[in-house]
């Protein structure tokens, strides 16, 4: 089975922290992509990478950074936190698409960020 | 920019009564339709899938089908079950990326013994 293992389910961080989010998938997919979920605003796409050391804006950079050194290993940067990153932060990982077009996404569990 | 649109947010169905989620999406490059259902405390899991070359998809009691013309996809659930309690996610691929997914607002559906 395919396993993505996010380092905290919980997460406590005062105003203005470096925050690491780590992420780690086991089934050497080629992409991986960070996501924050709010109630009433679905999945929303912070950043993605398709390989090593390759990363991309997705809908809501801004706060964030990303860094992927590792194939399976993909961690979310929050430079400075702000209240308004209080949030669940998902994971995912998925082969590179096919003939037939995009793969299916594997999730972490989420790791739930307080920020005071 | 690209979106996805689901309806309803929140569904209330008996147990043994169906249930029907409906999406639709703006990219016409969208190729790949996946539906998750994420139970409480949990990551997202996929449940089923479709792709642009096929109009109906069946797996036991789910069902996706999808409306290339009109960009709407929908799933069904018949003979509900408690268990299928949780918040469903319909997504659409971005055309032209690598594997990038657009996911609606979600469905809390809530199963009543």
């Amino acid at each position: 089975d395919v396993k993505v293992t996010q380092s905290s389910r919980y997460l406590v961080k005062r105003t203005g922290e470096k925050v690491f989010l780590e992420c780690v998938q086991d089934m050497d997919h080629e992409n991986m992509f960070w996501y924050r979920q709010d109630p009433g605003l679905g999945l929303r796409l912070i950043y993605f990478s398709y390989d090593v050391k390759m990363k991309e804006k997705g809908d809501i950079p801004e706060g964030y950074s990303v860094s992927r050194e590792k194939k399976e290993r993909f961690s979310l940067i929050l430079e400075s936190a702000s209240t308004n990153q209080t949030s669940m932060y998902l994971c995912a990982s998925s082969p590179n698409p096919g003939l037939a077009g995009a793969n299916e996404q594997f999730f972490g569990p989420g790791t739930r960020l307080t920020v005071l | 920019g690209e979106n996805v649109e689901q309806h309803p947010s929140t569904l209330s169905v008996q147990e043994g009564d169906s249930a029907v989620i409906k999406c639709t999406y703006s990219d016409s490059a969208s190729n790949y339709f996946p539906w998750y259902k994420q139970e409480l405390g949990k990551g997202p899991q996929l449940i089923i899938d479709i792709r642009s070359n096929v109009g109906e998809k069946k797996d036991q009691r789910i069902a996706v089908t999808l409306n290339k013309t009109a960009k709407h996809f929908s799933l069904h659930i018949t003979e509900t079950q408690p268990e299928d309690s949780a918040v469903y996610f319909c997504a659409a691929s971005r055309g032209g990326s690598q594997g990038n997914l657009i996911f609606g607002k979600g469905t809390k559906l809530s199963v009543k013994p």
